[in-house]
């Protein structure tokens, strides 16, 4: 059972807009802290996509992007292309167990 | 150009332990901090704990305390993980991961990964 909850999949055709939510508590994301996303394609490393709860490293299109709300977090995608299909996580850090933890997952699948 | 380049599979028996390695290279080793993160067959992702290369200092989630050591050599800008009494429930990818800036838990730059293998 993670820390953070993420819908354990997604999917939509190709050019169209989906967004995963990362829903946490009061001593994570509720507390202020902030919330990063990671892109892992099958069989790679997790990639940085965005950090600090909107912000996207060089090199990530602008078809990403992200927000946080409260206890809840979300990333959007739009365009959606066939090479988006991949694992996305998020995370943030949590005062309850002193450490950084991470949502379960989310499977992005294009149509 | 960052690179981070974990040591190569292993494969253990339960109790055992083992030791991986994560060098790197292309930026100042002494200035960012690197964590372990760990990910079992078919599932998320999960912090162990990270380790300044700067002063040794470590911090260990609670999950592992007593089991994992985090280690640096600065001569060679490498950084270990142990992890020991394992289990068949440590069987996982382990990667090292570069903090962008000190403490911020945004992990930049990955290791390829290790697969460690527990059996018997």
């Amino acid at each position: 059972q993670s820390v953070l909850t993420q819908p354990p999949s997604v999917s939509g055709a190709p050019e169209q807009r989906v967004t995963i939510s990362c829903t946490g508590s009061s001593s994570n994301i509720g507390a202020g802290y902030d919330v990063h996303w990671y892109q892992q394609l099958p069989g790679t490393a997790p990639k940085l996509l965005i950090y600090s709860n909107s912000n996207r490293p060089s090199g990530v299109p602008d078809r990403f992007s992200g927000s946080k709300s409260g206890t809840s977090a979300s990333l959007a995608i739009t365009g959606l292309q066939a090479e988006d299909e991949a694992d996305y996580y998020c995370q943030s850090y949590d005062s309850s167990l002193s450490g950084w933890v991470f949502g379960g997952g989310t499977k992005l699948t294009v149509l | 150009q960052v690179q981070l380049v974990q040591s190569g599979a292993e494969v253990r028996k339960p109790g055992a332990s083992v030791k991986v390695s994560c060098e790197t290279s292309g930026y100042r080793f002494t200035g960012y901090y690197l964590h372990w993160v760990r990910q079992a067959p078919g599932q998320g992702l999960e912090w162990m704990g990270w380790i300044s290369p700067d002063s040794g200092g470590t911090n260990y989630a609670q999950k592992f305390q007593g089991r994992v050591t985090m280690t640096r050599d600065t001569s060679i800008s490498t950084v270990y993980m142990e992890l020991s009494r394992l289990s068949s429930d440590d069987t996982a990818v382990y990667y090292c991961a570069r903090d962008q800036t000190v403490h911020t838990g945004i992990f930049d730059y990955w290791g390829q990964g290790t697969l460690v293998t527990v059996s018997s």
